[in-house]
């Protein structure tokens, strides 16, 4: 069955700081990966997926991701963090690898603080 | 109404009662999701319809009960729940016929209270 890591519950950083949200998944195959993003009182919006082709991917509000097959990884950066990110962001694998393909199967959610 | 919507967006009731959530997707897909998002856990997918037949029941107890009517509307009918299925219900959609990769779009979930 595939899985989703991801590093840190909790992560705070400063306004205009790099962000850095951790995502490893378990899969034989390589899967299909989204970012989403919750916030207060919200359902969740897709950042940014990767299904195939170019391995860096370019989301909303100037998220990217890069899916690294060798580490099975796929990192949410953006280089300067603004108070308006503040929100808990949900990594999520579908497709080959086990189970139905249309099947989510979320992290656990990294919720990130932006500071003043 | 764009999206996906969800209505009551909160929802107090007692264990004896019967209540129902409603989804409407304006959106023109042709698969609907229900999941559950309880603290510290991760999401769990429990029905998923495409074409208004249901193609997934992940172990959902009993006293959850979908209806699909039509590929825009969702129901989830509830009785006699329990304290631990106090949580927020959300309604995803998406376009295509369960295709991998394909993006599923969230409404902004009913938050249920179970007394």
């Amino acid at each position: 069955a595939q899985s989703v890591t991801q590093l840190g519950s909790h992560v705070s950083v400063s306004e205009g700081a790099l962000v850095l949200l951790r995502c490893n998944y378990s899969s034989s195959v390589p899967p299909y990966l989204f970012w989403y993003v919750q916030y207060p009182n919200q359902g969740l919006q897709l950042l940014l997926k990767y299904t195939t082709g170019a391995t860096l991917v370019k989301g909303i509000n100037g998220f990217e991701a890069e899916f690294k097959k060798s580490e099975t990884s796929f990192h949410l950066t953006k280089p300067s963090a603004h108070m308006s990110d503040a929100a808990e962001y949900f990594c999520a694998v579908s497709g080959p690898g086990g189970g139905s393909n249309y099947k989510l199967t979320f992290g656990k959610g990294t919720l990130l603080t932006v500071n003043p | 109404e764009t999206g996906v919507t969800q209505t009551p967006r909160h929802l107090v009731m007692g264990m004896t009662n019967k209540k129902s959530l409603k989804c409407e997707q304006h959106l023109g897909h042709n698969a609907m999701y229900w999941y559950k998002q309880s603290a510290k856990k991760p999401l769990e997918l429990m029905f998923v319809y495409s074409l208004e037949e249901r193609v997934e029941n992940n172990s959902v107890p009993s006293r959850f009960s979908p209806e699909c009517p039509n590929s825009s509307h969702l129901f989830l009918h509830l009785h006699t729940l329990q304290p631990e299925d106090s949580a927020l219900y959300l309604c995803a959609s998406s376009q295509d016929d369960l295709r991998g990769g394909d993006t599923q779009y969230f409404g902004p979930g009913t938050r249920l209270t179970v007394l």
